[in-house]
C-alpha cells in the first residue's frame, strides 16, 4: 500500500520568504503527482500536476518537482504572501489516488 | 460554472439512520470519486467510478454504497450510520481515470453521527 508523508505538518513564515514543502512516498510506480491547496471549510483546489515522465512543473510563484527514484516531491513557493496561508496536500495516482496528510502554512504579514 | 456540487453541506444523523450524499458535476467528466477526510489521516478513497454504470471500491468502502446511472451524478449512500462515519466527505471528478487531468473537488459535506 502506498504511504504518503508530508513534513512538516505545520509551518509559519514571515511574508516574502521563499519556502519548500515536502512530500515523500513509498511506491515509485505512480502515474503522476498532484499538489492541492485547501482553505478552511473548503474543498481542494488543484495547483500543479506532474506526469510521471516529467521532473517539474511551474505556475506563477509555484514550482513543483518530482523525483520518483527517491520517492520525493517538493513544492516551492516564492515570495510568500499572506494569501498563501492554507493547507497544502500532495496526491499520487497509482492503482488508486493516495493523499498525504498535508502541511498547514501560515504566512505572517 | 458550477463545477462539482455537493449537497447537503452539513448533516447530523443518529446511529442507524441511512442517508444519501449527493454529488453532481457539469463538466462531462468520466471519472468521479468519493473521499472522506479525517484529522491526521488525510483523504481516503471510498468508492470511484470511471463512467456511467461502472463503480469500484477504494481504500475504505465498508458501510457505503454508490451508483452511477448518469455521467453527471454520483451519490454516496450510508446504509446504517455509525459514529465512526463522522467525517468530512468530498466528491471529486476529472477527465479520464489515470490522473492525467486535474481532479476537481466539491466543497464537502460535514457529517456528524450521534
Amino acid at each position: 500500500k502506498q504511504e504518503v508523508t508530508q513534513i512538516p505538518a505545520a509551518l509559519s513564515v514571515p511574508e516574502g520568504e521563499n519556502l519548500v514543502l515536502n512530500c515523500s512516498f513509498t511506491d515509485s510506480a505512480i502515474y503522476n503527482l498532484q499538489w492541492f491547496r485547501q482553505d478552511p471549510g473548503k474543498g481542494l483546489t488543484s495547483l500543479l500536476l506532474i506526469q510521471s515522465s516529467q521532473r517539474e512543473q511551474t505556475s506563477g510563484r509555484l514550482n513543483a518537482s518530482l523525483d520518483k527514484s527517491s520517492g520525493r516531491s517538493t513544492l516551492y513557493i516564492a515570495a510568500s504572501q499572506p494569501g498563501d496561508s492554507a493547507t497544502y496536500l500532495c496526491a499520487l495516482k497509482g492503482n488508486q489516488f493516495y493523499f498525504g496528510t498535508g502541511t498547514s502554512l501560515t504566512v505572517i504579514p | 460554472n458550477a463545477g462539482v456540487t455537493q449537497t447537503p453541506k452539513f448533516q447530523v444523523l443518529k446511529t442507524g439512520q441511512s442517508m444519501t450524499l449527493q454529488c453532481a458535476q457539469d463538466m462531462n467528466h468520466e471519472y468521479m470519486s468519493w473521499y472522506r477526510q479525517d484529522p491526521g489521516m488525510g483523504l481516503r478513497l471510498i468508492h470511484y467510478s470511471v463512467g456511467a454504470g461502472i463503480t469500484d471500491q477504494g481504500e475504505v468502502p465498508n458501510g457505503y454504497n454508490v451508483s452511477r446511472s448518469t455521467t453527471e451524478d454520483f451519490p454516496l449512500r450510508l446504509l446504517s450510520a455509525a459514529p465512526s462515519q463522522t467525517s468530512v466527505y468530498f466528491c471529486a471528478s476529472s477527465h479520464g481515470g489515470q490522473g492525467n487531468q486535474p481532479q476537481h473537488f466539491g466543497d464537502g459535506t460535514r457529517l456528524s453521527i450521534l
